[in-house]
């Protein structure tokens, strides 16, 4: 069974506190991806990587920072956590190329409060 | 740029009742279209997808047809139970890329 999975389904920081988040999938995919999911907003993209050690900005990569050192791993970073990043974190994969290789497959999602 | 437009709800129905959630989308070509749900607690799932204009995608008793005259996707449910409470998602592939771009989401809760 496939799988992405994030380190934690809840974590709770304070502000200004550095904060990973982690992301593993066990699929050998290439694509990987970060969104932000608000009520009334959807899904934002934050960052997305198309290989080890390359990555493209989203829609709103401001105040985060992403790492991909191995290609199962992706690591969302921000680096000193505001309230207004309050919110739920999901993470994605999927294969490279088009069509019906756009399927992301999701993990969880880690609901994380900025106090 | 291409994006998704859908119904935005809330949603709530009675079991048994019929279901139509509407998606539609503006785009360059003939991108992919998918629905995903979310149900409570948990990640996004892949609900359906449709590669080409005219395919019809199903799966557990949903389907969505993709209309290129009306550039629509609309989910449709014959008979909702409770456990189809969830969120949906329409999505598609903005510009041809390896990213998606999704609607705003649907919340549908389904009463006894």
């Amino acid at each position: 069974d496939v799988k992405v999975t994030q380190s934690s389904r809840y974590l709770v920081k304070r502000t200004g506190e550095k904060v990973f988040l982690e992301c593993v999938q066990d699929m050998d995919h290439e694509n990987m991806f970060w969104y932000r999911q608000d009520p009334g907003l959807g899904l934002r993209l934050i960052y997305f990587s198309y290989d080890v050690k390359m990555k493209e900005k989203g829609d709103i990569p401001e105040g985060y920072s992403v790492s991909r050192e191995k290609k199962e791993r992706f690591s969302l970073i921000l680096e000193s956590a505001s309230t207004n990043q309050t919110s739920m974190y999901l993470c994605a994969s999927s294969l490279p190329g088009r069509g019906s290789y756009n399927e992301q497959f999701f993990g969880p999602g880690t609901r994380l409060t900025v106090l | 740029g291409d994006s998704v437009t859908q119904m935005e709800g809330p949603v709530t129905l009675s079991e048994e009742a019929f279901l139509t959630i509407n998606c539609t989308y503006t785009a360059t070509g003939y991108p992919s279209l998918f629905w995903y749900v979310q149900y409570p607690g948990e990640g996004l799932q892949l609900l359906l997808k449709a590669t080409k204009a005219d395919d019809k995608g199903s799966n557990k008793g949903f389907e969505a047809t993709y209309r290129k005259e009306t550039t629509s996707f609309h989910l449709e449910k014959g008979s909702v139970q409770v456990s189809d409470s969830a969120v949906y998602f329409c999505a598609l592939p903005p510009g041809g890329s390896e990213k998606l771009v999704f609607g705003k989401g649907t919340k549908l809760t389904v009463n006894p």
